[in-house]
């Protein structure tokens, strides 16, 4: 069975230190993975799409990585309003979401 | 383009009532999902459609239903509430299966 497995669920970081967030999949054929932002009470919002393992994509303060087994959404001199749930889909036979890594960014 | 849009934002309903979220989308996608998200919890597929008339189940069908007549909306039906369907619900729509999925602002439902 597909699975998503995001790490970790929560990170707390202060303004300008730059992390990374994990996502960790099993798919029998991976036809696409899929980054979201989710503020609290609204629906995710795409970042990015990664089709094949070595693919990077970049949006302002974010960089997302993908290799055959994770993918990872590195943030580099995060800002406050850079908080928000981060959430990551495989997109097998169906879509699979993680549960997602609530991120934390203090001025 | 107003994108994805979904009605009710927030309801109440009793156990064993009835009701359905409405979802439009003014992109020309032929792909809608329904999703719900509980808290600590990945989003789960309820039905899916890939083009008017045609639907399918995902991975948590039970206690729902769908239909889709126009391309543009696909509402979701639930038949004899149940607390466990206590929930934020969430419709989606993409172009093709493989591209981006886009998200309505969510259905809060609250089932007493």
């Amino acid at each position: 069975e597909d699975q998503v497995t995001q790490s970790p669920e929560a990170l707390r970081l202060q303004e300008g230190e730059s992390s990374s967030l994990n996502c960790s999949y099993t798919v029998s054929g991976l036809r696409g993975l899929f980054w979201y932002r989710q503020d609290p009470g609204k629906g995710p919002e795409f970042l990015f799409t990664l089709y094949s393992a070595g693919e990077e994509k970049e949006k302002e303060r974010l960089k997302a990585t993908l290799t055959k087994k994770e993918s990872f959404l590195h943030i580099t001199a995060p800002k406050p309003e850079d908080s928000a749930t981060y959430l990551c889909a495989v997109r097998g036979n169906d879509m699979r979401f993680g549960a997602g890594t609530r991120l934390t960014v203090k001025p | 383009n107003a994108g994805v849009t979904q009605t009710p934002k927030f309801r109440i309903l009793k156990i064993g009532q009835s009701m359905t979220l409405q979802c439009t989308q003014d992109m020309n996608h032929n792909y809608m999902y329904w999703y719900r998200q509980d808290p600590g919890m990945g989003l789960k597929l309820i039905y899916y459609s890939v083009g008017a008339g045609i639907t399918d189940k995902g991975e948590v069908p039970n206690g729902y239903n769908v239909s889709r007549s126009t391309t543009e909306d696909f509402p979701l039906r639930l038949e004899l509430a149940a607390p466990s369907q206590t929930s934020v619900y969430f419709c989606a729509s993409s172009r093709t299966a493989t591209e981006t999925q886009y998200f309505g602002p969510g259905t809060r439902l609250l089932v007493l």
